[in-house]
């Protein structure tokens, strides 16, 4: 059963573009919503997260929104670069939980040309 | 930089044998996991253990088993691979004072049984 469901599976922008992972879940219980970005190569590290108090959140040229009456939440890229190729991943758990309850989406391949 | 480390990289077994793979990490965190990634990308989590003497199954069934004598190493067995035991594996950590730690991954072994 899939709590977490990612879109799209793949995408490719040019360099300078927005390009937007959206993902939707189903426990309301979910109060924590991390996002992860892998390289080939390598595991996956922690790229930023939001709490459903906010509706967004910025570090950098990520953006996360987060829609908690639709239970959907978005990654955006500001200005993204052929250096932001990756896969991303959507995450939730519930708050105070460890991360062996973390939920992943199925994972978003990214490719900037430049 | 990696504080987690996995070997091997890369390992071609054939069925039958029985493998592990390594997983320590230096940053004393006790709850450590392990993840089987398909080549479609989606992580599934397989085991998990929140310290010494203490391991768990995850949300996916698997036929390999794990211990944790150490806190600093969490070793994956598989008895007898098989074809269908072919996979990426992750291993990774978190602190377990803090909510919602991130995880902290390893770079990975790629297993093929051939």
């Amino acid at each position: 059963q899939q709590q977490v469901k990612q879109s799209p599976q793949s995408l490719i922008v040019q360099k300078g573009g927005i390009p937007i992972i959206n993902c939707a879940y189903e426990n309301t219980a979910f109060d924590y919503f991390p996002w992860y970005q892998q390289f080939p190569g390598k595991g996956p590290a922690l790229l930023i997260a939001i709490r459903p108090d906010v509706s967004e959140k910025k570090e950098g040229r990520f953006t996360i929104s987060f829609n908690k009456s639709a239970k959907q939440f978005s990654l955006h890229i500001m200005d993204s670069q052929p250096g932001d190729s990756a896969t991303y991943f959507c995450a939730a758990s519930i708050a105070g939980t460890s991360g062996s309850r973390l939920t992943f989406g199925e994972g978003t391949q990214l490719t900037v040309n430049p | 930089e990696a504080d987690i480390y996995q070997t091997p990289r890369y390992l071609v077994i054939g069925t039958g044998k029985k493998i592990t793979l390594e997983c320590s990490q230096t940053m004393g965190h006790d709850k450590m996991y392990w993840y089987q990634q398909d080549p479609g990308m989606e992580l599934h989590l397989i085991h998990y253990s929140y310290g010494v003497n203490s391991t768990e199954k995850g949300d996916l069934s698997s036929e390999s088993t794990v211990s944790r004598i150490r806190t600093e190493h969490f070793p994956l067995t598989l008895e007898s691979a098989r074809p269908s035991h072919t996979s990426q594996y992750l291993c990774a950590s978190s602190e377990i004072e803090r909510d919602n730690s991130p995880l902290h991954f390893g770079n990975g072994t790629r297993l093929t049984v051939t």
